[in-house]
């Protein structure tokens, strides 16, 4: 069975400083992974997505993410964390049933950036 | 343009009332879902529609009956509310061969 796991529920970094959202995922086939962001009393956007081509993923918003088949991980990374950043993120992997796709949510990472 | 939209945006209204949440989507997608996020942010899906055909159904009381009058378009109709139905629900849509979904504002029902 599918299933996803993020492995941070909160996360604190500074201003500037590199960012790393973990997310180990289960799947009995090639997944398809994705990473969405839901900043406060706002909808899901999605930050970047990973369909079997390249293994490291670029995002929106400066975002990427590798996909690793050996460690069955999908971890968001940014280079330099903006006060834009604060929000919510979920990783989700696909789950294929009944001839169709339904997305899998992990319990989220709220991200806090200071000054 | 706004790609997939839902009404009301909040919604308060007391228990045992019977409410709906409308959504539609102009991407011209296949399916579409309903999503229930509850007050950890947890997201879980509750329905998915295929071309106005019913094709995932987690499990939800029956007091929730989704309608589809056409692709476009998937309702949520929720009888008799129960302080426990507070959430935040949100509608989505996919194409059929495609993977990901894209998101409604969503719509916060407080039940009192």
């Amino acid at each position: 069975a599918q299933s996803v796991t993020q492995l941070d529920s909160h996360v604190s970094v500074s201003e500037g400083t590199p960012v790393l959202l973990r997310c180990n995922y289960s799947s009995s086939y090639s997944p398809s992974l994705f990473w969405y962001v839901q900043h406060p009393n706002k909808g899901l956007q999605l930050l970047l997505k990973y369909t079997s081509a390249a293994t490291l993923v670029k995002g929106i918003n400066g975002f990427e993410a590798e996909f690793k088949k050996s460690e069955t991980s999908f971890h968001l990374t940014k280079p330099s964390a903006h006060m834009s950043d604060a929000a919510e993120y979920f990783c989700v992997v696909t789950l294929f049933s009944g001839g169709y796709n339904k997305l899998i949510f992990g319990a989220g990472t709220r991200l806090a950036v200071h000054p | 343009d706004t790609a997939v939209s839902q009404t009301p945006k909040y919604l308060v209204t007391q228990m045992g009332n019977d409410k709906s949440i409308k959504c539609e989507q102009n991407l011209g997608h296949d399916t579409m879902y309903w999503y229930k996020q509850d007050s950890k942010k947890f997201l879980k899906i509750m329905f998915s529609y295929n071309n106005k055909e019913l094709i995932i159904n987690e499990t939800v009381p029956n007091r929730f009956s989704p309608k589809s009058p056409d692709k476009a378009h998937l309702n949520l109709h929720i009888n008799s509310l129960e302080l426990g139905d507070s959430a935040v629900y949100f509608c989505a849509s996919s194409s059929l061969t495609g993977t990901e979904a894209f998101f409604g504002q969503g719509t916060r029902l407080t039940v009192v």
